[in-house]
């Protein structure tokens, strides 16, 4: 499978806790976006990499969350001292091209 | 209708209808839009892509249409099948942007009887 994968699938953590996920997209893409989607509603953007570069971070990317991709390859987002309200799916997606995005299948994030 | 929260659109229809599902944007400046499919735990899946010169792009049993006058946007699926049940979205690119920064509507639960 050439998609984008992401890892872990699920994630459940104690409030307060840091977390970490993982992204590697389609290998010869480029372009690289993070997304948190809430039940009901469209995924929202939060971060996009142009390889290494983090070039756009969102407002909703409080100082909790962090990107990276430091080789240009795989990415990682984290979130320190995660609360409620972090609780969500998070999305990966890669790009070759300007347009047209490929999804992560998402790691999904409860915090209790 | 509107949706607020977990209470999506939703559309039913019967195995082989064609169903329609709309979309309004927001911002005339958009430049490309784009349709995914989203089934429950996964993530959502490209079906089709149009750009701001165009009004009409068909693919395999899906069509998009453009309304850049009243900043609508459809999607049509032709013989409905139970698999095409999902929550489909639509996206505007903001352009100008640099990037292609995707902005997602509520989203439209389409439930497909056999």
């Amino acid at each position: 499978d050439t998609g984008v994968s992401q890892d872990p699938r699920h994630k459940i953590t104690k409030r307060g806790q840091n977390v970490t996920f993982r992204c590697d997209p389609i290998s010869e893409h480029n372009r690289l976006y993070w997304y948190r989607q809430t039940l009901g509603q469209g995924p929202e953007f939060l971060t996009y990499f142009q390889n290494e570069a983090q070039l756009e971070k969102s407002r909703l990317l409080s100082d909790r969350f962090s990107a990276e991709r430091p080789k240009g390859s795989f990415s990682t987002l984290e979130i320190q001292r995660t609360e409620q309200g972090d609780s969500a799916m998070y999305l990966c997606a890669s790009s070759g091209h300007l347009y047209e995005q490929y999804f992560g299948p998402g790691t999904r994030l409860t915090v209790t | 209708g509107e949706s607020v929260g977990l209470h999506l659109p939703t559309l039913s229809v019967q195995e082989g209808d064609n169903s329609i599902i709309n979309c309004a944007y927001s911002n005339s400046a958009s430049d490309y839009f784009i349709w995914y499919k989203q089934e429950s735990g996964k993530g959502p899946q490209f079906i089709i892509d149009i750009r701001s010169n165009m009004d009409k792009r068909q693919g395999q049993r899906v069509t998009v249409l453009l309304n850049k006058t009243v900043k609508h946007l459809s999607l049509q699926i032709a013989a409905t099948q139970p698999g095409d049940s999902a929550v489909y979205f639509c996206a505007e690119n903001r352009a100008n942007t640099g990037f292609q920064k995707l902005v997602f509507g509520t989203g439209t639960r389409l439930l497909v009887s056999p």
